[in-house]
């Protein structure tokens, strides 16, 4: 019972921004968005996660709505590497730690 | 961040056979995880491993099946036990690091004839 839905598939130019969207309309106030990248093969990549304020690392920036009931990751400079599959989750509260609920996610390619 | 690593990384099994995945963290965490990704599929989690006490199941997942064990705050088992050819998959582990976050193992391809 994932809490998100995302494209199955996405692609954009290498340099470019690639933005990748999320839906979580259903998402609780205490609920956090999390995105992890799963390259070919290996195991998922924890790329960056937010409540409600926006967010930016070395790998990402986060943009969530005000309503939160979506966002967009960023990935501001796409490269060729950054070909994976990008899942957004919402972290459910478990007793005393939380668990990952994986979607489908989002393939994306980045042409050359 | 913790660096996990996973036994067998891939393995070829016979029907009707079980097959035991180990599961390392580098250093100790507080939670341990053990996902199913199937042949194209996303990531299913299969149980949370509680270390010195029974594993918490999700549902499609029982125990029979599943075997899992956590003897300590670093180490946890998978068994896949009976195997069919619906049971080829990717098997991950994922551990919560204190302060860290949540990451994941390598994974074990498993492949059943």
């Amino acid at each position: 019972d994932a809490k998100t839905t995302q494209p199955p598939s996405m692609d954009c130019a290498e340099g470019r921004a690639a933005n990748l969207p999320c839906n979580h309309s259903t998402i609780s106030g205490n609920e956090y968005v999390y995105w992890y990248r799963q390259i070919h093969s290996q195991g998922p990549q924890y790329i960056i996660h937010g409540l409600k304020n926006n967010e930016t690392n070395e790998m990402a920036s986060l943009i969530i709505t005000e309503d939160r009931k979506s966002s967009t990751l960023i990935l501001p400079h796409a490269t060729l590497r950054d070909t994976a599959v990008y899942y957004c989750i919402v972290r459910l509260r478990m007793d005393s730690s939380y668990k990952l609920i994986f979607g489908s996610g989002t393939r994306l390619l980045v042409r050359p | 961040s913790a660096v996990i690593s996973q036994k067998p990384s891939r393995d070829i099994c016979q029907r009707g056979t079980s097959l035991t995945i180990q599961c390392q963290v580098d250093s100790q965490v507080t939670m341990m995880f053990w996902y199913r990704q199937q042949p194209g599929q996303s990531l299913t989690l299969i149980a949370t491993a509680n270390q010195g006490s029974e594993a918490t199941y999700e549902s499609g997942f029982v125990i029979d099946k599943f075997p899992i064990s956590r003897p300590n705050l670093t180490f946890s088992t998978l068994t896949v036990s009976n195997m069919s050819p619906e049971d080829s998959s990717i098997y991950l582990c994922s551990v919560e690091a204190v302060a860290s976050g949540r990451f994941f193992g390598p994974g074990t391809r498993l492949t059943v004839l």
